[in-house]
């Protein structure tokens, strides 16, 4: 079956560029996750969408980042006025449940992105 | 808080020889644990999850991990390694903290190198 899918691959942009990445997730998983994988910070957790419920917006490192989901599927992470930190790899994750339930997470390929 | 810790970098064995990547974690209740791999630009895919079920999980590809409650571990093994083993391996528990939504907490990630 289809896994999660994201766009695009890979971003070049230049610094104080906005940036959106686009994530799909498994049809009928109800969570979803940003995570950022940085060489100097390794993986880090940024939002989490569960339902109808209102997101964790917990780990997003500034307010230059947002994130929405519309209709419970689709997901769009948008950066605003990119700097050169944030040159990193965007992941998606969806799982059947989320809350602390031990459903394992699918992850995307990601989506590459530098900053200029 | 909850917290993972794996033990090296960089691991590098022979072909056929035993693989061993360790982890430790930090959990104040029962942990939910993951050993996710990650091939170079693809996103993490589950090896194996730890649920309480079984102290000893066994996963795709060979590996299997045992929970060790008394020693906080969480150790991946395989007995033989493979050439197509070569990847980054990650340690990851699931949050069950205050806001409960499952988001996973990494360890740094270990490098297998494996020797022809």
């Amino acid at each position: 079956g289809a896994g999660v899918s994201q766009s695009p691959s890979n971003k070049v942009t230049e610094k104080g560029k906005d940036v959106e990445l686009r994530c799909d997730p498994i049809s009928g998983h109800t969570a979803l996750y940003w995570y950022r994988q940085s060489l100097g910070q390794g993986l880090e957790f940024l939002i989490y969408f569960q339902g109808n419920s209102a997101p964790d917006k917990s780990g997003l490192p500034s307010d230059r980042f947002s994130a929405e989901r519309t209709g419970g599927s689709v997901s769009t992470l948008t950066i605003q006025r990119t700097q050169q930190e944030d040159s990193a790899v965007y992941l998606c994750a969806s799982s059947l449940v989320g809350s602390g339930v031990n459903q394992p997470q699918h992850f995307g390929d990601g989506t590459r992105l530098s900053i200029l | 808080a909850q917290s993972v810790t794996q033990l090296g970098s960089h691991v590098s064995v022979s072909e056929g020889a035993l693989v061993l990547l360790r982890c430790n974690y930090s959990s104040s209740v029962p942990p939910y644990l993951f050993w996710y791999v990650q091939y170079p630009n693809q996103g993490l895919q589950l090896l194996l999850k730890y649920t309480s079920a079984a102290t000893l999980v066994k996963g795709i590809n060979g590996f299997e991990a045992e929970f060790k409650k008394s020693e906080t571990s969480f150790h991946l093994t395989k007995p033989s390694a493979h050439m197509s083993d070569a990847a980054e391996y990650f340690c990851a528990v699931s949050d069950q903290g205050s806001s409960n939504t499952g988001k996973l907490i990494f360890g740094q990630g270990t490098t297998l190198q494996v020797k022809p």
